[in-house]
């Protein structure tokens, strides 16, 4: 019930192409869903949020789209550039700390 | 400098050594973390702190101390390590525990010979 599953744990991108990565979960007190990145040999940080009381969050190039119904959300990331490869978490949260999804490693290759 | 510092930055032990990493914020923020990073695990939470002098348990507390007599710090005790204890370990620190964003360190890594 705490648990949120992510996938794929590896996703290899061509140069201007869109990167998708899924998250799902069972805990529906889940209602904070927040997405980390990580580059090598640093900490994650924040790369953008959504609370279930919308169904898509844009920042940039960056998107988050929330299916409450399907307890599943996903992280999209258009015109992907090489300086996106980095560790990409999922994570969720309600009532307890941060659950991490367990990572999926993006490359962006030119 | 302002923000979330860990230190050591690496630390090689041998089993059985008690081991302490230290975890600095200048932030004031309410709540603290203690994360552990292992290839195909992601994070796991070992402890947080919602404030001075309160702590609670996360998904692995087994073989770790935690204690926060002041807010701005957060050590992270290995009383006595294990090989299974060899990570990479990330402390952050939050304004609120559930719904705000959370400052990571930089990481230790921790090699239990």
């Amino acid at each position: 019930q705490q648990q949120v599953k992510q996938s794929p744990q590896s996703l290899i991108v061509q140069k201007g192409g869109i990167s998708i990565i899924n998250c799902a979960y069972e805990n529906t007190a889940f209602d904070y869903f927040p997405w980390y990145q990580q580059f090598p040999g640093k900490g994650p940080a924040l790369l953008i949020a959504i609370r279930p009381d919308v169904s898509e969050k844009k920042e940039g190039r960056f998107t988050i789209s929330f299916n409450k119904s399907a307890k599943q959300f996903s992280l999209h990331i258009m015109d992907s550039q090489p300086g996106d490869s980095a560790t990409y978490f999922c994570a969720a949260s309600g009532g307890t700390p941060l659950v991490f999804g367990k990572g999926t490693r993006l490359s962006v290759i030119a | 400098d302002a923000g979330i510092t860990q230190s050591p930055r690496y630390k090689i032990t041998e089993t059985g050594r008690q081991v302490t990493l230290m975890c600095h914020q200048t932030w004031s923020h309410s709540y603290m973390f203690w994360y552990r990073q292992d290839l195909g695990h992601g994070l796991r939470l070992i402890y947080y702190s919602a404030a001075a002098d309160i702590t609670d348990k996360g998904e692995v507390p087994d073989g770790y101390v935690v204690s926060r007599s002041k807010t701005e710090n957060f050590p992270l005790t290995l009383e006595s390590a294990t090989r299974s204890q060899t990570s990479v370990y990330f402390c952050a620190s939050s304004e609120s525990g559930r719904k705000g964003e959370q400052y990571f360190g930089p990481g230790t890594r921790l090699t239990v010979t």
